[in-house]
């Protein structure tokens, strides 16, 4: 089955700086990989994805790339602030025959902290 | 349009009891999937229904199950709880035929005794 790796578990930066988050899958198959922010007793939600057709994919101060040779991808924020804090989530899921199975699998999460 | 609820938000139970949890998904999203969130071991996938059929399964005991209804609603069920059983329980729903975003609910937190 899949297996997603993420790193770093805990990121610190100062407001304003850039945040680097990366992840590898194991499955060759997978070919979606959405990010969720899960702050302190809420929900995780869905910040940006990224299907393997797509290299990378920008939205505001966020974006994810893409390295299907490599299997790893990776999300980029930029201009940082305070509310950024929270714990982020890689996932990966195949799509076999173009149905979505429902299944992510997550890597560890990393807590980003910012600095005001 | 209505976000993914879930009910109740919180339970305590004891060993050896069972529990059932319950998830409303977004109007039009006929895939409910669910998810147990642990501090150590993280999120990790039980099932996933699409029109009320099991489309996929987790790595977890057959203690626990879940069903889907004819509206999507989907509850899962754990049956002789253990201490280990304690977690964040998340559904999480999407539209399930071409689309792969999933949204989740608020979960059920779980603690067993």
């Amino acid at each position: 089955g899949e297996n997603v790796e993420q790193h770093p578990s805990t990121l610190s930066v100062q407001e304003g700086d850039s945040a680097v988050i990366k992840c590898t899958y194991s499955d060759s198959a997978s070919n979606y990989f959405p990010w969720y922010k899960q702050e302190l007793g809420k929900r995780p939600q869905l910040i940006i994805d990224i299907r393997s057709n797509v290299g990378e994919k920008k939205d505001q101060r966020i974006a994810v790339t893409l390295n299907k040779t490599a299997k790893h991808f990776s999300l980029h924020i930029t201009e940082t602030q305070p509310e950024d804090s929270a714990v982020y989530f890689c996932a990966a899921t195949p799509n076999a025959g173009g149905t979505s199975y429902g299944k992510l699998t997550f890597g560890q999460g990393t807590i980003l902290t910012v600095h005001p | 349009k209505a976000g993914v609820t879930q009910t109740p938000r919180y339970l305590i139970k004891t060993r050896g009891q069972q529990v059932t949890l319950s998830c409303s998904p977004i109007s039009g999203h006929r895939s409910v999937s669910w998810y147990q969130q642990t501090p150590g071991q993280g999120l990790q996938f039980l099932f996933e229904y699409f029109s009320e059929t099991q489309r996929n399964k987790g790595n977890f005991p057959g203690r626990f199950s879940g069903r889907q209804f004819s509206n999507s609603r989907s509850e899962m069920n754990v049956s002789t709880l253990e201490l280990g059983d304690s977690a964040l329980y998340l559904c999480a729903s999407s539209q399930g035929a071409r689309g792969n975003e999933q949204f989740f609910g608020p979960g059920t937190r779980l603690t067993v005794l």
